[in-house]
């Protein structure tokens, strides 16, 4: 049973467009949503989280929204570079963020010049 | 930021051999660090728990003897592919979380990429 469903598996869009990435989650013990992206050959990186007293939560150009009573969030890319080409992970976890981490099944962004 | 060093990056074994991969917190101490598996674009598959001084908790279907976990220190995780065989071949993951913290100071070594021949 997966329990954090993202989509779309691949997305491409031109430099400077707004790629959307959505999560939704089953279990409402969730109270921590990291997304992570992660380039080829690498581990992981923390791009942003959210915890769901808020809605909207922006950092640079990446934004996630959250909404508690769909169970979704999604991730945002304001002005997309071609740098930005990554996989990228959304997850979940219980107890404040303390307990393992579950990871959607990924991403995969292609940012063309 | 905090660093957690992965090694080695790659490694090419024979089947029946053992392999040692390590995972180090550089400038922050581990009690808990995070094992994982990657195949090709697929997503992270968390094979076990591990905790400084206690045996690591292993997921449902992950063979203990056959990967064993060693956390012997708080900046120190091993995991160990005992009689590798090729289906073994992957990319492991680890991850090291800032004692006392909750996942947000959650961070990932490079990977280990293992080709068993």
């Amino acid at each position: 049973q997966q329990q954090v469903k993202q989509s779309p598996q691949s997305l491409i869009v031109q430099k400077g467009g707004i790629p959307i990435i959505n999560c939704a989650y089953e279990n409402t013990a969730f109270d921590y949503f990291p997304w992570y992206q992660q380039f080829p050959g690498k581990g992981p990186a923390l791009l942003i989280a959210i915890r769901p007293d808020v809605s909207e939560k922006k950092e640079g150009r990446f934004t996630i929204s959250f909404n508690k009573s769909a169970k979704q969030f999604s991730l945002h890319i304001m002005d997309s570079q071609p740098g930005d080409s990554a996989t990228y992970f959304c997850a979940a976890s219980r107890q404040g963020g303390s307990e393992k981490l579950v990871f959607g099944k990924g991403t995969k962004l292609t940012v063309n010049p | 930021g905090a660093v957690v060093s992965q090694h080695p990056s790659w490694v090419i074994c024979k089947s029946g051999t053992s392999v040692k991969i390590e995972c180090r917190s550089l400038d922050f101490q581990a009690t808990t660090m995070f094992w994982y598996r990657q195949f090709p674009k697929q997503s992270l598959m968390l094979m076990a728990t591990s905790n400084e001084g206690s045996k690591a908790t292993y997921e449902q279907g992950v063979e203990k003897d056959k990967f064993l976990i060693n956390h012997a220190s708080l900046t120190l995780s091993t995991l160990t592919v005992t009689s590798a065989h090729p289906e073994d071949s992957s990319f492991y993951i680890c991850s090291a979380r800032v004692t006392g913290a909750t996942n947000e100071k959650l961070f990932f070594g490079s990977g280990t990429q293992l080709s068993v021949l």
